[in-house]
């Protein structure tokens, strides 16, 4: 399977437990991307990476939140001490760099990691 | 808060049956792009309509977009069971803005055979 993956799919927590998503993009995309997804609504931004830097932090981001991406391949999201309200699916997505002729690329999701912090 | 927001937020149809949902959007943007995601799952990407195109065509799929009134149409011509899903419009503003995706709300379309 060549498309993003994402482990575990599925994790359940206590309240105040740290939690770690991983997401493998798609080999030649140097471009990942974390989103959240509550019941019910659309997926809201969190980060970027390209290649290891992380380029932009959405405020949803609190400092709970940490996510790495240390040799620009796989990428990691932490959770630490996990309240209720973190609870979503947490998606990852990986694309192309935008270049002069093809201004935009396609960015291809992963299936997610369903988090329940109880 | 999400920038775009659709328009209904549910659609229940028959089979073969055409099936329209509307986006709205807020702020300028590079393109505009709509994915599907069937229960529980991840998105997958249907089509993409740059800011300076009006209409683009893949396969059933029909999108306008209209940059004046902020707005994007999502057309299924004759549905079929299959395409119950939820239905998400993305904006993006490019440059400097990474190619972030923001997503509305979801209409969430149910085909009945």
């Amino acid at each position: 399977d060549t498309g993003v993956s994402q482990n575990p799919r599925h994790k359940i927590t206590k309240r105040g437990q740290n939690v770690t998503f991983r997401c493998d993009p798609i080999s030649e995309h140097n471009r990942l991307y974390w989103y959240r997804q509550t019941l019910g609504q659309g997926p809201e931004f969190l980060t970027y990476f390209q290649n290891e830097a992380q380029l932009e932090k959405s405020r949803l981001l609190s400092d709970r939140f940490s996510a790495e991406r240390p040799k620009g391949s796989f990428s990691t999201l932490e959770i630490q001490r996990t309240e209720q309200g973190d609870s979503a699916m947490y998606l990852c997505a990986s694309s192309l760099p935008p270049r002069e002729a093809v201004p935009y690329n396609e960015q291809f999701f992963g299936p997610g990691t369903r988090l329940t912090v109880l | 808060s999400q920038q775009g927001e659709e328009d209904p937020q549910a659609l229940s149809i028959q089979e073969g049956e055409n099936a329209t949902m509307n986006c709205s959007y807020k702020t300028s943007i590079n393109n505009l792009q709509w994915y599907r995601q069937n229960s529980g799952r991840g998105l997958v990407h249907l089509i993409l309509i740059r800011s300076n195109e009006r209409e683009k065509h893949s396969g059933r799929l029909r999108v306008t977009l209209d940059t004046s009134k902020k707005s994007s149409s999502l057309l299924i011509t004759a549905s079929r069971a299959a395409d119950t899903a939820s239905y998400f419009c993305a904006t993006s503003r490019g440059g400097a803005a990474g190619n972030k995706l923001t997503f509305g709300g979801g209409t969430r379309v149910l085909v009945k055979p």
